[in-house]
C-alpha cells in the first residue's frame, strides 16, 4: 500500500511564473490536507479539501494560490505568478473519511519549491 | 490563535533517555500528535494521544499528557544515533482536525 505521493520532490520556478504540485493520497483516503513549511519553521496548515470540497481555506494566501482535489485525480495545489518568498517545501497530507484512524494524517515527503 | 511553544535544540548521548517538551494553548485538542523529520524529508508520525488519556507508551516512546498545563512530552528511551532528526508536537486545532505545529525541537545525538 503506497504510502502520500507528492510530485515532483524539487521544483525550480522563476518569478511571474505558475507551479503546480500534485498530491495523490493513501489508498482509500478521502480527505487531503496542505501545509507550507518555510526554512527553519514549523509547517502551517493552508487548506483542507474532500473529494471536489474545499472545506476549510483558512490558511490560503488571498491571491495567487488555489487547490483543488477533483473527482477522479491527485489534489493540486497551484500558484500564480510565483513569487521568491513563496519558496518553501509544500506537504501533503491524508486520512481515510471514516474508522479508528480517520483523525490521523499521513504526510508524503513534500515538494521543495524554489523561486529564482 | 492557536500556538504551540517547543525547545528548539536538545542534545543528548547515546543510550541515555531523551525528553521533548511541548506547550500548547488550544485547550480543545482532542488528539496530539508527535511527528519525526529527518533532513530533506517528509513527517513520519511517531504515536499520538487522545485528550482524555494521561500517559501512552510504546516500545521505547512514552507520551505524557497534562491537560490541565495544556503540556505534552515525549521520552525516548535508549536514544540511539539514528533517532538524531527534528520532533513536531502537533495537536489537533481551530476545528476541521488541522494540525497546529511548533518550530520543532532539533534532537542531537552523540556517541
Amino acid at each position: 500500500n503506497a504510502g502520500v505521493m507528492q510530485n515532483p520532490r524539487h521544483l525550480v520556478r522563476r518569478r511571474g511564473q505558475e507551479a503546480r504540485l500534485r498530491c495523490s493520497p493513501m489508498k482509500g483516503h478521502s480527505h487531503v490536507y496542505w501545509y507550507r513549511q518555510l526554512p527553519e519553521e514549523g509547517l502551517k496548515f493552508m487548506v483542507y479539501l474532500q473529494k471536489e470540497n474545499i472545506i476549510d481555506e483558512s490558511g490560503m494566501p488571498k491571491e495567487r494560490f488555489s487547490a483543488e482535489f477533483p473527482k477522479e485525480g491527485p489534489s493540486i495545489l497551484r500558484i500564480q505568478q510565483v513569487v521568491r518568498g513563496d519558496s518553501a517545501a509544500y506537504f501533503c497530507a491524508s486520512s481515510p473519511k471514516e474508522g479508528l484512524a480517520k483523525n490521523i494524517q499521513y504526510f508524503g515527503a513534500g515538494t521543495r519549491l524554489s523561486v529564482l | 490563535g492557536e500556538d504551540v511553544e517547543q525547545s528548539l535544540f536538545l542534545s543528548v548521548r547515546e543510550g541515555d533517555s531523551s525528553v521533548i517538551n511541548c506547550t500548547y494553548t488550544d485547550s480543545s485538542s482532542t488528539y496530539l500528535y508527535w511527528y519525526k523529520q529527518e533532513p530533506g524529508a517528509g513527517l513520519q508520525l511517531l504515536t499520538y494521544i487522545f485528550s482524555n488519556m494521561d500517559m501512552k507508551q510504546d516500545q521505547r516512546l512514552t507520551v505524557l499528557l497534562n491537560k490541565k498545563d495544556k503540556h505534552l512530552s515525549l521520552r525516548i528511551a535508549d536514544t540511539q544515533t539514528g533517532d538524531s532528526a527534528i520532533y513536531f508536537c502537533a495537536p489537533v486545532g481551530g476545528g476541521y482536525n488541522k494540525l497546529i505545529f511548533g518550530a520543532g525541537t532539533r534532537l542531537a545525538v552523540h556517541p
